[in-house]
């Protein structure tokens, strides 16, 4: 059973279209982060959120975290090829990271 | 590149044999974590040190896996007598562990261990 519940598994659209992912718990944490890997790769840090309701943005990408630091959620504006990949979260408990299963995103151009 | 670097990349090795992973963390972070990957699946926990002091083993972590850090830098992963099941890529990562919020850690490239 995964600690972090991440939805969807799969997601494939069109370059150009905008997409959600999410990332919920019923844990708290003192932090989330998100990551993006490609296949044969360890996970790249995209973003670390803090504080409850933090909104971040990264380019295209706004990341939330939920006021009650349990949940977040990953949207990406007029997705490009380049953005396919794994894409995961990870909460902070009890001074380790447990992973979500992650979204494998794939974006055709 | 993160800094964390991970020796070998991949290693092809037959059932029964033992294997070592070496992880050279970013030099100035005092946690080190090692996780296992399968396909299709988000890194799980499989250990962590603060320092040299291994303070969290998964059930993951049978008795055939040990891992170390003897001087608070870099650490090793064996796996004695490996199993097909062992098939994963092994990440390593590290952080400050500033024991709360915003403890990002960096993740190395991993190492692939094939086991046939």
């Amino acid at each position: 059973t995964q600690l972090l519940e991440q939805s969807p598994q799969f997601l494939s659209i069109q370059e150009g279209e905008n997409l959600t992912v999410y990332c919920n718990s019923s844990s708290v944490f003192s932090s989330l982060q998100w990551y993006r890997q490609e296949p044969g790769e360890g996970p790249v840090l995209l973003v670390t959120v803090v504080t409850g309701g933090e909104v971040k943005k990264l380019k295209r990408l706004t990341f939330q975290f939920g006021d009650a630091r349990k949940d977040s959620s990953l949207h990406i504006t007029a997705a490009q090829p380049g953005d396919t990949g794994l894409y995961l979260c990870a909460g902070e408990d009890n001074n380790d990271m447990r992973f979500g299963a992650g979204t494998r995103l794939t974006v055709k151009p | 590149d993160t800094g964390v670097s991970q020796d070998p990349r991949h290693k092809i090795t037959k059932r029964g044999q033992n294997v070592t992973f070496r992880c050279d963390p970013i030099s100035e972070h005092n946690r080190l974590y090692w996780y296992r990957q399968t396909l299709g699946q988000g890194p799980e926990f499989l250990t962590y040190f603060q320092n040299e002091a291994q303070l969290e083993k998964s059930r993951l972590l049978s008795d055939r896996f040990s891992a170390e850090r003897p001087k608070g830098s870099f650490s090793t992963l064996e796996i004695q007598r490996t199993e097909q099941g062992d098939s994963a890529m092994y990440l390593c990562a590290s952080s400050l562990g500033t024991g709360g919020s915003g403890n990002t850690i960096y993740f190395g490239e991993g190492s692939w261990l094939t086991v046939v």
